[in-house]
């Protein structure tokens, strides 16, 4: 069965301290890797699709790497408006994406 | 371009009321998605519509969920005799072309409590 999984599920930066968000997935068949973020009360943004290994994008502060078991969002010198949680989606075969449960960011000043 | 859109915003409902919700695409896109969303998990695939034909229900959909999606614009969800489990953000989303790859462009969701 085609699984995500999203760690850790939250985490705690002080603003200027990068890190990096993990997605882990197991599906046959992959036809792309989604990363959205989503604040509070409002729907998912999409951000990225990666589609092969080795695959990486960036945007601003953001940076989405891709393996063939895990992809990677990194984030170098976090801002307070960074804070968001980050959701993880798998395009398996069919119509669906397939959603991790996300990593809940929150940067402080 | 102005993004998808649903409505109501939130829904209070006592348990066993019937509920509809509405969503309206971004206008040239042909695919249209609803999923659901609790508290603390990803967004739940429900379903899927090219143009007006829907092409996928999600095993866990039970038949008190249906959805229409009438001439291929705007789509409904309606969920009859509505349990506390319901309760859930339902999202819509759109997304453009006949390729899987197509990123989705979600809506900010109808939030349903049910009483």
């Amino acid at each position: 069965e085609d699984q995500v999984t999203q760690s850790p599920e939250a985490l705690r930066l002080q603003e200027g301290e990068s890190s990096s968000l993990n997605c882990s997935y197991t599906v046959s068949g992959l036809r792309g890797l989604f990363w959205y973020r989503q604040d509070p009360g409002k729907g998912p943004e999409f951000l990225f699709t990666l589609y092969s290994a080795g695959e990486e994008k960036e945007k601003e502060r953001l940076k989405a790497t891709l393996t063939k078991k895990e992809s990677f969002l990194h984030i170098t010198a976090p801002k307070p408006e960074d804070s968001a949680t980050y959701l993880c989606a798998v395009h398996p075969p069919g119509y669906a994406l397939n959603f991790g449960k996300g990593t809940s960011l929150l940067v402080t000043p | 371009d102005t993004g998808v859109s649903q409505n109501p915003r939130h829904k209070i409902t006592k348990r066993g009321q019937n509920v509809t919700f509405r969503c309206d695409p971004i206008s040239e896109h042909n695919r249209l998605y609803w999923y659901r969303q609790t508290l603390g998990q990803g967004p739940e695939f429900l379903t899927y519509f090219q143009n007006e034909a829907q092409l996928e229900k999600s095993r866990l959909l039970s038949d008190r969920f249906s959805a229409e999606r009438p001439k291929g614009s705007f789509s409904t969800l309606e969920i009859q005799r509505t349990e506390q489990g319901d309760s859930a953000m339902y999202l819509c989303a759109s997304s453009k072309g006949q390729g899987g790859n197509s990123p989705l462009h979600f809506g900010n969701g109808t939030r349903l409590t049910v009483t």
